[in-house]
């Protein structure tokens, strides 16, 4: 079956520690996308990439990091500069920009 | 730059009531525009799209939006409510550049 990984489910790290969320599609889909959710502000961009090798800032980049080597892989590094990482972390991928986006399970990450 | 309100952040009906969840977007060219439904702890699944073709889209669920351009809305409705109908549902439309514009979501709740 085609579709979007995330893991893990749920995701716990001490303050001050950098975590790395995974996000992997079989769908052969160019572009993928990381948002964050927090309970009523809906979903914020934080990084997206239109190519392999390639990726720009959402509205929130500030304290996280990604990379695109794989077409299929796309992770998101949620480091320490990060003030308040406690959120539901949303990873999708779309045929191309504008294009209907398709969503990953999530990952609920604490920060203790 | 694009831009969509969800009128509403909560809205509750009785079980085999009508659902009317609103949309409204501003854009200077014709949009695509989505409907998103996400239940708890998971992604977004989507529910239907709008691309220029039939302004009466239908999707899944029985859910259905119609496109009026002279008001710029976009909403969703259902002739009758089900209790598995509970979640929260997103508006979002296409910036024509290289993402989607999300609403800030409507809770729906079912009541028996």
């Amino acid at each position: 079956d085609g579709g979007i990984t995330q893991s893990p489910k749920y995701l716990f790290r001490k303050e001050g520690q950098n975590v790395t969320l995974s996000c992997e599609q079989n769908l052969n889909h160019d572009a993928m996308y990381w948002y964050r959710q927090d309970p009523g502000q809906g979903l914020r961009l934080i990084y997206y990439s239109q190519i392999v090798n390639d990726f720009q800032k959402g509205d929130i980049a500030e304290g996280y990091s990604v990379s695109r080597e794989k077409k299929e892989s796309f992770p998101l590094t949620v480091t320490s500069a990060q003030k308040n990482p406690t959120a539901f972390y949303l990873c999708a991928s779309s045929i191309g920009p504008s294009t209907e986006q398709f969503f990953g399970p999530g990952t609920r990450l604490t920060v203790l | 730059a694009q831009s969509v309100t969800q009128l509403g952040s909560h809205v509750s009906v009785s079980e085999g009531a009508l659902v009317l969840l609103r949309c409204n977007y501003s854009s200077s060219v014709p949009p695509y525009l989505f409907w998103y439904v996400q239940y708890p702890n998971q992604g977004l699944q989507l529910l239907l799209k709008y691309t220029s073709a039939a302004t009466l889209v239908k999707g899944i669920n029985g859910f259905e939006a119609e496109f009026k351009k002279s008001e710029t809305s976009f909403h969703l409705t259902k002739p009758s409510a089900h209790m598995s109908d509970a979640a929260e549902y997103f508006c979002a439309v296409s910036e024509w550049t290289d993402k989607l514009i999300f609403g800030t979501g409507t809770r729906l709740q079912v009541f028996p």
